[in-house]
């Protein structure tokens, strides 16, 4: 079983800084990353998948690099609407799939 | 579009029943799998099971003892039947679509499913 590490639990930033979230696999995934937006009261929305593709729709400022084990989301410059939770997702062995816990994006 | 339905209170030991029904496009596309994600109050996602339109389906190993996926491609639905509920299967249950590129790109709003006697 792949188990997903997400860091930092809770992220303070300031509007308009950057945002690196960070997330680890047990084991090597290759490039088989997902990443979540999710606010309150919402469903979760699909902001990058194959660890680095943008899904349709989804700004420029929101940019996925990693392979292997280890990945990043990063938020060039923070919006308010930017804030939210945040989720890795793998799926090296699809349709199977792992959530991590979670990286709470706050106002600073 | 996806929509989930049910109930929202279940008593426990009871079986929990949910449907997601497709709009919008059919559910026997070959491109995507369907599938369910719950999300505990306080806690993250976790995913539950996925199916495809011939009836293929993947449980997560820590619940696959009590749910049973389903799809019934007259309708254009799929299903989620959870056995012997607890306190712990209180959460928002989504329905969503895992494509083959990878990712869940299509989510219903959510259901919310309390356990409680």
């Amino acid at each position: 079983e792949i188990v997903m590490t997400q860091s930092p639990a809770t992220l303070s930033v300031s509007p308009g800084e950057r945002a690196t979230l960070s997330c680890r696999a047990s084991q090597s995934i290759s490039s088989s990353l997902a990443w979540y937006q999710q606010k309150p009261g919402q469903a979760p929305r699909l902001l990058i998948y194959g660890a680095s593709t943008r899904a349709t729709g989804i700004a420029a400022r929101f940019s996925g690099r990693g392979s292997g084990t280890e990945f990043t989301l990063t938020i060039s410059s923070l919006q308010s609407e930017d804030f939210a939770v945040y989720y890795c997702q793998e799926y090296n062995n699809w349709p199977q799939f792992t959530f991590g816990q979670g990286t709470k994006l706050e106002i600073k | 579009h996806l929509q989930e339905s049910g109930p929202g209170l279940a008593k426990p030991s009871e079986t929990l029943s949910l449907t997601c029904t497709v709009s919008g496009g059919s559910i026997s596309s070959r491109s995507y799998y369907w599938g369910w994600v719950r999300r505990p109050p306080g806690k993250g996602l976790e995913w539950i099971a996925s199916i495809n339109y011939s009836g293929s389906a993947h449980y997560n190993p820590s619940l696959m003892s009590r749910v049973t996926i389903s799809v019934d491609t007259s309708k254009n639905q799929f299903s989620l039947k959870v056995n012997s509920v607890t306190a712990a299967d209180t959460a928002v249950y989504y329905c969503t679509r895992p494509t083959v590129t990878g990712g869940m790109d299509v989510w219903g709003q959510g259901t919310t499913v309390t356990v409680s006697s």
